[in-house]
């Protein structure tokens, strides 16, 4: 199976500063079809994870473009230009190339 | 707007039974494939279960193969997750969720079931 590791896994930032978390893949997670399926997922306590990309790059409508995604293969980032309070909580990757599909460990933001 | 509603979780004794429903609305079901989706207590996600939009095929977690049954009925826009000989560590909340744009693409969840296997 995949091994999605993200780092770091606690997030501390202060209001209106950048943020980058890191996923990487134990393998390649380029289909056969060409496309990349790399996901990043927002969960906010209490509350279901919310797609924010899909596919490394694209972002899911409603998503604020302060979200941003990025890489390539194995390696994986996804930004925040500016952290604002509802951006709280914990984001995953989560890979669908290969099945079955898996998530990192998760990434918890909060401000500091 | 898209709407996933799960039902059927509780307290279940290991060894016993549960069928967990999801019932989806605000697109068309029929068109799309569907997964279920576990997060256990202060854990990440783990995904279980897969099935195509026509339930030609499906594919399942090796901690849940030979236990665990996805179907779905698209005359009523409903998945189903029929669990067997539960354990202990499938106790979590259960979450469906909707492929698109791709099977291999999980975009809206739904509020989640919890199962609880315990004694």
């Amino acid at each position: 199976d995949v091994v999605m590791t993200q780092s770091p896994l606690s997030l501390p930032v202060t209001l209106g500063q950048p943020a980058s978390i890191s996923c990487r893949s134990s393998q390649s997670l380029v289909y056969s079809d060409g496309n990349t399926y790399l996901n990043w997922f927002q969960q906010r306590p209490g509350q279901s994870p919310r797609r924010l990309i899909y596919k490394v790059s694209n972002c899911d409508s409603g998503v604020p473009d302060r979200f941003s995604g990025s890489g390539s293969g194995t390696d994986f980032t996804l930004k925040i230009s500016r952290v604002e309070a509802e951006d709280v909580g914990v984001y995953y990757c989560m890979q669908g190339t290969h099945w079955p599909p898996s998530f990192g460990q998760g990434t918890k933001l909060e401000i500091k | 707007q898209v709407q996933l509603v799960e039902s059927g979780g509780g307290v279940v004794q290991p060894g016993r039974s549960l069928r967990l429903s999801c019932a989806a609305s605000g697109f068309n079901f029929s068109n799309y494939g569907m997964h279920w989706v576990r997060q256990a207590p202060g854990k990440g996600p783990e995904w279980v279960a897969v099935i195509w939009y026509d339930g030609s095929n499906k594919y399942y977690a090796d901690s849940v193969k030979g236990r665990f049954t996805i179907s779905r009925d698209n005359s009523k826009n409903t998945l189903y997750l029929q669990m067997n000989s539960l354990r202990a560590e499938d106790t979590a909340v259960y979450y469906c969720t909707r492929a698109h744009p791709r099977i291999r693409d999980l975009d809206y969840w739904g509020q989640g079931t919890l199962v609880t296997v315990s004694s």
